[in-house]
């Protein structure tokens, strides 16, 4: 099924481990985007990239990497998971954000 | 700097009656402007959105956004609520043509909730 697919759904880490939260796409999508969703705050934009090979920073990037090698994957690395990084994480694809983002259905992270 | 405001937190309307769900923003360049709904444990889901051209945008399950340039807002709107209505929607803005092409900014999000 074409779509925005996100791995794992839930994951539970303790401070200071590491992790890796895979999106990957089947629509030939340019855009992708990580956010994360917090309450009361909306969704923050952590990390975009507008093509392979291209990405940028958004509103709360710390803490977090990303890589575009493939116009398909576009992962998220915590480096070393905070409590402040329990949130619930989106991806989202666009075809150059003109005709709606499609979301994944999120990965809930829980650090302790 | 680039925003988008939801300024209720939450709107409580009765089935049967119109809804509103407040959006203004705040962007340098043309603004691409969206709707989203969010259920509960579920991803966002794409409403409307507006482009260029008329100002009236209508889009799934029967909402419709306003666009008022002069007012910087995007209003979405629905002429009878339903029960089903009820969640979380957040109104987003996209701008074209600046060294920000690609970010997608999302207000805050309002919950809507329509009672029988």
């Amino acid at each position: 099924n074409a779509g925005v697919t996100q791995t794992p759904k839930f994951q539970v880490l303790k401070t200071g481990q590491s992790m890796t939260l895979q999106c990957a796409q089947d629509m030939n999508h340019e855009y992708m985007s990580w956010y994360r969703q917090d309450p009361g705050m909306g969704l923050r934009l952590i990390h975009y990239s507008v093509g392979a090979g291209i990405t940028d920073q958004g509103e709360v990037p710390n803490g977090y990497n990303v890589s575009r090698s493939t116009t398909e994957d576009f992962p998220l690395r915590l480096l070393s998971a905070a409590p402040s990084q329990t949130s619930v994480y989106f991806c989202a694809s666009s075809y150059q954000g003109k005709i709606g983002y499609t979301f994944g259905s999120g990965t809930r992270l829980t650090v302790v | 700097a680039q925003s988008v405001a939801q300024p209720e937190d939450q709107v409580n309307v009765a089935e049967g009656n119109p809804l509103t769900v407040k959006c203004t923003y705040s962007v340098s360049g043309n603004p691409y402007l969206f709707w989203y709904v969010q259920y509960p444990n579920r991803g966002l889901q794409f409403l409307l959105k507006y482009i260029t051209g008329d100002n009236l945008v209508k889009g799934s399950y029967g909402f419709e956004a306003e666009f008022n340039k002069s007012q910087t807002s995007f209003h979405l709107k629905k002429p009878s609520a339903l029960v089903s209505d009820s969640a979380l929607y957040f109104c987003a803005v996209r701008v074209e043509g600046s060294s920000n092409t690609g970010k997608l900014i999302f207000g805050q999000g309002t919950t809507l909730q329509v009672k029988p």
